[in-house]
């Protein structure tokens, strides 16, 4: 099945940008998500990012999407400390015509004052 | 609208309980899922249903687990005969009917078997 890889932790500066980085193995992903989750909460959708673009901008978030390296990062700039969540990419592939989700392991964001 | 609903937020059972959860989704969305979050992991997708018809489940979704959508509304997600191995968050989402519609999420319910 689709296998989504995220690194676990980081820790920036409020202030800094932020870089959060996924690989995804199914080359045939029609969708990518990046979703936040504060503790105790639900997702909440941040954006997403089609298959046939390599960059969506939408205020203080970029996404950048590198297809032949199957590699998605979510930048976050000018970084605050309500930015402190879980982040969690997600795909969706295009074979799946039911539209299930396929999550990572969720970044755990940490913003230092 | 203000979004996804479930009902309840939390809940604490005995082992060999059955519980059951509800969702509210998004009035105009016809497409529900019901997806498992246990702790450090991401969500995991259970099940879905398109209006009131489920058309896949997963294989995590033991012979205890049962979902429902009588009306093509709300859903309802029953476990019998709890395991502690169900403690978990239960999420559930919706969306609309074409193939871009992002799924939005309510915020899950907490189950703690004991």
């Amino acid at each position: 099945g689709e296998d989504v890889e995220q690194s676990l932790f980081l820790s920036v500066r409020e202030g800094d940008s932020s870089v959060i980085n996924c690989t995804y193995t199914d080359s045939s992903s029609t969708y990518l998500y990046w979703y936040k989750q504060e503790p105790g909460a639900g997702l909440q959708l941040l954006t997403y990012i089609f298959s046939n673009m390599d960059m969506k901008q939408d205020q203080r978030l970029t996404v950048l999407l590198n297809k032949k390296d199957k590699h998605l990062s979510l930048r976050i700039a000018d970084t605050q400390t309500g930015d402190s969540a879980i982040y969690f990419c997600a795909e969706k592939a295009r074979g799946s015509t039911l539209g299930r989700l396929y999550f990572g392991r969720g970044t755990q964001l940490t913003v230092w004052p | 609208d203000t979004g996804v609903s479930q009902d309840p937020r939390h809940k604490i059972t005995k082992r060999g309980q059955n519980v059951t959860f509800r969702c509210d989704p998004i009035s105009e969305h016809n497409r529900l899922y019901w997806y498992r979050q246990t702790l450090g992991q991401g969500p995991e997708f259970l099940t879905y249903f398109q209006n009131e018809a489920q058309l896949e489940k997963s294989r995590l979704l033991s012979d205890r687990f049962s979902a429902e959508r009588p009306k093509g509304s709300f859903s309802t997600l029953e476990i019998q005969r709890t395991e502690q191995g169900d403690s978990a968050m239960y999420l559930c989402a919706s969306s609309g009917a074409a193939l871009g519609e992002t799924q939005y999420f309510g915020p899950g319910t907490r189950l703690l078997v004991l």
